[in-house]
């Protein structure tokens, strides 16, 4: 099926483990990025990629690493879990080039660190 | 720096009432803004986008406004209905980014 899938959907996992989470859409997008959402804060933008190996900071990148080595996937990694890092994060995708285009969204990951 | 601020930040109304969301920005230069409603505990839902060099957008019972130049956009729901409650984003794109505002919490009473 079309769309953008996050993996996993729910993990909960210890202080100083690394943890990947996964992004993948179907569309061939050139913008992808990754946001957190929390309580009294809104959506923040922690990275963001144009386009396959080029990724840059949004609002909130400390503690994350992301990679773009194609097109379709966008992982996101923290390196070192914090309990600041427990959150709901979500991915999206966006066809660049129409000011018309959409942006779309996966159904979010929900993370607790512990 | 893109601010997005949304006004007010919790709203509960009769059902039946129309109702104004209200979001403003504070850099013009702006691709597109889209609403989107959100569910608790689920994923966003795109409502209506409009494009930098268009002035409204309408989908049904919604009807959604951009005003570059003031760095305004309305959200006007129509004779509302208590499935209507949700939490409603509206998000700026500048190109390369899209910033969200934090959202207004809707409730429609019954």
């Amino acid at each position: 099926d079309a769309g953008i899938t996050q993996s996993p959907r729910y993990k909960i996992t210890e202080t100083g483990r690394q943890v990947t989470l996964m992004c993948h859409q179907t569309w061939s997008h050139s913008y992808m990025f990754w946001y957190r959402q929390d309580l009294g804060h809104g959506l923040r933008l922690i990275y963001y990629s144009a386009a396959a190996d080029i990724t840059d900071k949004g609002e909130v990148p400390d503690g994350y690493v992301v990679s773009r080595s194609k097109t379709e996937n966008f992982p996101l990694t923290l390196e070192s879990a914090t309990r600041s890092q427990t959150s709901v994060y979500f991915c999206a995708s966006y066809p660049a080039g129409s000011s018309g285009n959409t942006i779309y969204f996966g159904e979010g990951s929900w993370l607790t660190v512990v | 720096k893109q601010e997005v601020t949304q006004i007010p930040a919790a709203l509960s109304v009769p059902e039946g009432e129309n109702l104004v969301l209200n979001c403003s920005f504070t850099d013009s230069a702006i691709y597109n803004l889209q609403w989107f409603r959100q569910d608790p505990g689920k994923g966003l839902t795109s409502l209506l986008l409009i494009q930098s060099s268009q002035r409204e957008q309408t989908s049904g019972r919604l009807n959604a406004s951009l005003d570059k130049s003031s760095g305004r956009s309305t959200l006007y729901i129509a004779a509302s209905q208590p499935g209507d409650s949700a939490t409603y984003l509206c998000a700026v794109n500048e190109g390369d980014k899209i910033i969200f505002g934090k959202g207004t919490r809707l409730h429609i009473l019954p």
